[in-house]
């Protein structure tokens, strides 16, 4: 079946710092989500790009969707404490919008 | 608006035992997802419902099912509890027409 990898599977940065995690994706996906968790919460959708080499910038998060469809970036820059969470991906499966696969997530954690 | 909504928060059961959890969706949200989070699989796809009907459903054994109730409230029963089966279980709702996902603060389960 469908397999969406991210890594790094954690990262640890200083405050300030800049920070990525890659998804990638073993099907074409018709879209991707985006998705943050904080430490014992819930996740909280961030952002769903659709097209091909899309590029999406919230404040200091920026999103990309591969050419091919198959992989995204969610990059930030200046850390902040706040930004401390599980980045998930997710994309549709079985031909299915509403049937995600999500990654396993990538934990960042800021030191102040 | 409210958020979706999860009880019970917690449950503890042991082995052999059945579970009811329940989902109230973000109100005109129509469609309700569940899904399974564990720290080594991650979150994983357990069904989702639209208008009383099962339209999408992952890869878990019978012993795991859900209903949706005409005012789209939702509940999923875990028969037979395993000890495999502690997780943390999240509601989701979506507006028709629309992917990106509304959690609950899920139900944690632990089954001894």
């Amino acid at each position: 079946g469908q397999q969406v990898m991210q890594i790094p599977q954690y990262q640890h940065v200083q405050e300030g710092e800049d920070f990525t995690t890659y998804c990638n994706s073993s099907t074409t996906l018709s879209n991707i989500q985006w998705y943050k968790q904080r430490p014992g919460g819930h996740p909280v959708f961030l952002i769903q790009l659709v097209k091909s080499g899309e590029v999406k910038k919230q404040k200091r998060l920026t999103f990309q969707f591969g050419e091919a469809k198959k992989n995204s970036s969610l990059h930030i820059t200046a850390t902040q404490t706040t930004d401390v969470g599980t980045y998930f991906c997710a994309g549709p499966s079985g031909g299915s919008n509403y049937k995600l696969t999500f990654g396993k997530g990538t934990l960042l954690t800021v030191n102040p | 608006k409210a958020g979706v909504t999860q009880t019970p928060r917690y449950l503890i059961k042991t082995r052999g035992q059945q579970v009811t959890l329940s989902c109230s969706p973000i109100s005109g949200h129509r469609s309700v997802s569940w899904y399974q989070q564990t720290p080594g699989q991650g979150l994983q796809f357990l069904f989702e419902y639209f208008s009383e009907t099962q339209r999408n459903k992952g890869n878990f054994p019978g012993r795991f099912s859900g209903r949706q109730f005409s005012n789209s409230r939702s509940e999923m029963n875990v028969s037979t509890l395993e000890l495999g089966d502690s997780a943390l279980y999240l509601c989701a709702s979506s507006l028709a027409g629309e992917e990106k996902l509304f959690f609950g603060s899920g139900t944690q389960l632990s089954v001894l």
